[in-house]
C-alpha cells in the first residue's frame, strides 16, 4: 500500500516570497491533515480535512496560510507572505475516518527554510 | 486535551528492555492513550493505543495503571532502529466538533539506543 506522499521536500525561500506545499494521501482516506513541527517541538495541526471540508482551522493563520482539498483527495497548503518563523517542517497525514481510535498516517513532510 | 507528562530523553542499549513511562493524571474516563513515534527525517507513525486494559502488538505493549492516571510503553527488545521521539497522546472519544479525530503532540520522550 502507497504512503502518503508530499512535494517539495525541501523548500528555501525569502521572506515575504509565497510557496505552495503538496499532499496525495492514502487511497480511501476521507481525514486529512496538515501540521506544523517546528525544530525541537511536536507536531501541531493546522487544519483537518473531511472530504473535502474544512472541520478544524482554529490554529491555522488565516492571514497568510490557505489550504484546499479539492474532490477530497490531493491537498495543497500554500503560505502568502511567507514569514521567518513559518521555517518549519510541512507534515500531511490522512485516516479513513476522524474517529478517536483511527491511525494517522504521516507522510515525509516538507522542510521549510525562510530566509 | 488533557495533559501528559514525558521524561525529555531516556537511553538503553540494544536488545535489552526499555520502558518509556507517561503521567497524565487530569485523564477522563473518555480519554484513550495513544503512542507514536518519529525517526529522525520522518513523519511521525502510530504504534499503540489503549484505554483501561493492557495492550500488545507487533511493535509494543502498553501497561495502563489500574487508576489510568499513567502508563508506560515498553519496547521488549531495543534495536537501533527504535532510537526516535515517542509521543504519548490522550485523545477523548466523547469530543465532537473541532477536537474529534485531532492529535496534540507534547515534547515527547527522545529515545537513544547505544550497539
Amino acid at each position: 500500500e502507497a504512503g502518503v506522499a508530499q512535494s517539495p521536500r525541501y523548500k528555501i525561500i525569502e521572506k515575504r516570497q509565497s510557496v505552495a506545499f503538496w499532499c496525495n494521501p492514502i487511497s480511501g482516506h476521507a481525514t486529512l491533515y496538515w501540521y506544523q513541527q517546528i525544530l525541537g517541538q511536536g507536531p501541531k495541526l493546522l487544519i483537518q480535512f473531511q472530504n473535502n471540508g474544512v472541520v478544524d482551522d482554529s490554529q491555522l493563520p488565516k492571514d497568510r496560510f490557505s489550504a484546499e482539498r479539492l474532490k477530497g483527495v490531493d491537498s495543497t497548503l500554500k503560505i502568502q507572505p511567507a514569514k521567518l518563523e513559518d521555517s518549519a517542517v510541512y507534515l500531511c497525514a490522512s485516516s479513513l475516518d476522524p474517529s478517536f481510535i483511527a491511525e494517522q498516517f504521516f507522510g515525509p513532510g516538507t522542510r521549510l527554510t525562510v530566509l | 486535551d488533557a495533559k501528559t507528562t514525558q521524561p525529555n530523553s531516556m537511553e538503553s542499549n540494544e536488545e535489552e528492555p526499555v520502558h518509556l513511562p507517561c503521567n497524565h493524571s487530569t485523564i477522563s474516563g473518555t480519554d484513550y492513550i495513544h503512542w507514536y513515534r518519529q525517526l529522525p527525517s520522518q513523519g511521525p507513525e502510530y504504534v499503540i493505543h489503549g484505554l483501561t486494559s493492557n495492550v500488545n502488538n507487533r511493535m509494543a505493549s502498553l501497561a495502563i495503571a489500574e487508576d489510568r492516571k499513567s502508563s508506560t510503553l515498553i519496547l521488549h527488545r531495543a534495536t537501533l532502529r527504535d532510537a526516535a521521539v515517542y509521543y504519548c497522546i490522550l485523545r477523548d472519544v466523547a469530543a465532537g466538533g473541532t477536537s474529534y479525530g485531532k492529535l496534540t503532540f507534547g515534547q515527547g520522550t527522545i529515545l537513544t539506543v547505544h550497539p
